[in-house]
């Protein structure tokens, strides 16, 4: 089945700061999804980006379908950024997600 | 708030005992997925469902089974359950199911089995 790495696994933050998180894909997908998963365990849906650019306030994604990879930006980072993001792929055989191992987010004062 | 609807929020059993966990989709979704995350397997596919019939079937045991009703809320039965089945359980839904569309999902269900 497709893989899916998440870089890099743990990043400790000050308030302020900006990132780049990135995921790899091993084969074609026709869904990419990033989601937050917060202290207290809800996953949150940030982007539907399989190919292209979105922006949603301090936080954008990109994804190159071509070379098998998705970026997700955080900019000026707060506190309330902390959590842990995944990234998730549906592949053309497989309607559901597979989901990479997350990058750990600390976002400190 | 995504719209999917999951209870019980937290749930805490004995081994070799039944639960049942639902999930109600969002208002127009027709497929359900549920997924498992447990600290060593991480987020896993368990199974999906589209208008009532099973789809697809990803690393579920032969222990869990699960259904969707005519209203399209769905129920997952796991048994004889085993430590090993401590996790957080999670139901999305979807308008087709077809897999090039958004999953939103719900705020799960915490197992703990003791």
């Amino acid at each position: 089945g497709i893989q899916v790495e998440q870089s890099p696994p743990d990043l400790i933050l000050q308030e302020g700061a900006n990132s780049t998180l990135r995921c790899n894909f091993s084969d074609s997908v026709n869904n990419l999804q990033w989601f937050h998963q917060n202290p207290w365990g809800q996953l949150i849906n940030l982007f539907y980006i399989p190919s292209g650019t979105k922006q949603n306030g301090r936080l954008s994604a990109t994804t190159v379908a071509t070379e098998r990879y998705s970026l997700l930006y955080i900019s000026s980072s707060q506190t309330t950024d902390s959590g842990v993001y995944f990234c998730a792929v549906g592949d053309t055989g497989r309607r559901a997600l597979t989901f990479g191992s997350g990058t750990r987010l600390q976002v400190q004062p | 708030d995504s719209g999917v609807t999951q209870t019980p929020k937290h749930l805490i059993t004995a081994t070799g005992q039944r639960v049942t966990l639902r999930c109600s989709p969002r208002s127009g979704d027709l497929s359900v997925y549920w997924y498992q995350q447990s600290l060593d397997q991480g987020l896993q596919f368990l199974i999906q469902y589209y208008n009532g019939e099973e789809r697809a079937k990803g690393n579920i045991l032969e222990r869990f089974s699960a259904q969707q009703f005519p209203d399209l809320h769905s129920e997952l039965n796991l048994s004889s359950l085993e430590l090993g089945d401590s996790a957080l359980y999670f139901c999305a839904s979807s308008k087709q199911g077809a897999g090039v569309e958004t999953q939103y999902f719900g705020p799960g269900t915490r197992l703990l089995v003791l």
